[in-house]
């Protein structure tokens, strides 16, 4: 099956340091991957989608130059935190899009982002 | 703007008691619906893609069914092991691109 894996899955930081996520889809090629926050105990925020080869699309109120995401190749997508605050403490979840007659989305285990 | 609600918000079942999950979307141009399953602290493990209404899918202990107003997550027979959160999400048109909704899904506790 599609596999998709993120590094790290927990990462604590200083306020004002920058973290990178990375996520990769392990036996596919993804041109299309998504990033997601969640916070306790709701559902996922689409946060940008990522496309190979171009530039990320943001959902409304994410900041552009807070999250920085680049999608290097077609197996790997990197969300960078920048200048992080306690308030970007959250769990990020990242997919791979496999499209075609089976489109659907496979999720990778989620990165905790504790920001001190 | 796509909206993608699941009732109940959370849902205490006993061993073997069967029981149903909704999920009611008002989305445009949909393209898909899928359903999810997550653990506390881990990413959605993928269950279920639906194109279209009438359409069906099983896994298990765990049934799919599609309208096109609505999905349904039916559940036979649950085991403790089937305790999770249960996401529904859809694929849709918007704006020129497509866009994923998630709902706030249910919250499954099958009891021994």
């Amino acid at each position: 099956g599609a596999v998709v894996s993120q590094h790290p899955s927990w990462v604590i930081c200083k306020s004002g340091t920058s973290v990178k996520i990375e996520c990769r889809s392990l036996d596919f090629q993804a041109t299309t991957m998504f990033w997601y926050r969640q916070f306790p105990k709701q559902s996922l925020m689409l946060m940008a989608t990522s496309n190979e080869g171009s530039k990320a699309t943001y959902e409304q109120g994410v900041e552009k130059d807070k999250f920085l995401i680049n999608h290097a190749s077609l197996t790997l997508s990197t969300l960078t935190v920048t200048s992080a605050h306690p308030e970007d403490s959250s769990f990020y979840i990242c997919s791979a899009r496999v499209g075609g007659t089976t489109d659907t989305q496979y999720f990778g285990p989620g990165t905790r982002l504790t920001v001190l | 703007e796509d909206q993608v609600t699941q009732s109940p918000e959370a849902l205490r079942l006993q061993e073997g008691e069967s029981s149903s999950l909704n999920c009611s979307y008002t989305v445009s141009g949909l393209r898909g619906l899928f359903w999810y399953r997550q653990d506390p602290g881990k990413g959605p493990e993928f269950l279920f893609t639906l194109y279209s209404a009438g359409e069906e899918k099983e896994k298990e202990r765990l049934k799919a069914t599609l309208t096109k107003k609505e999905s349904f997550l039916h559940i036979t027979a649950p085991k403790p092991e089937d305790s999770a959160t249960y996401l529904c999400a859809v694929l849709a048109n918007s704006g020129g691109y497509q866009k994923v909704t998630f709902g706030t899904g249910t919250k499954l506790q099958v009891i021994p």
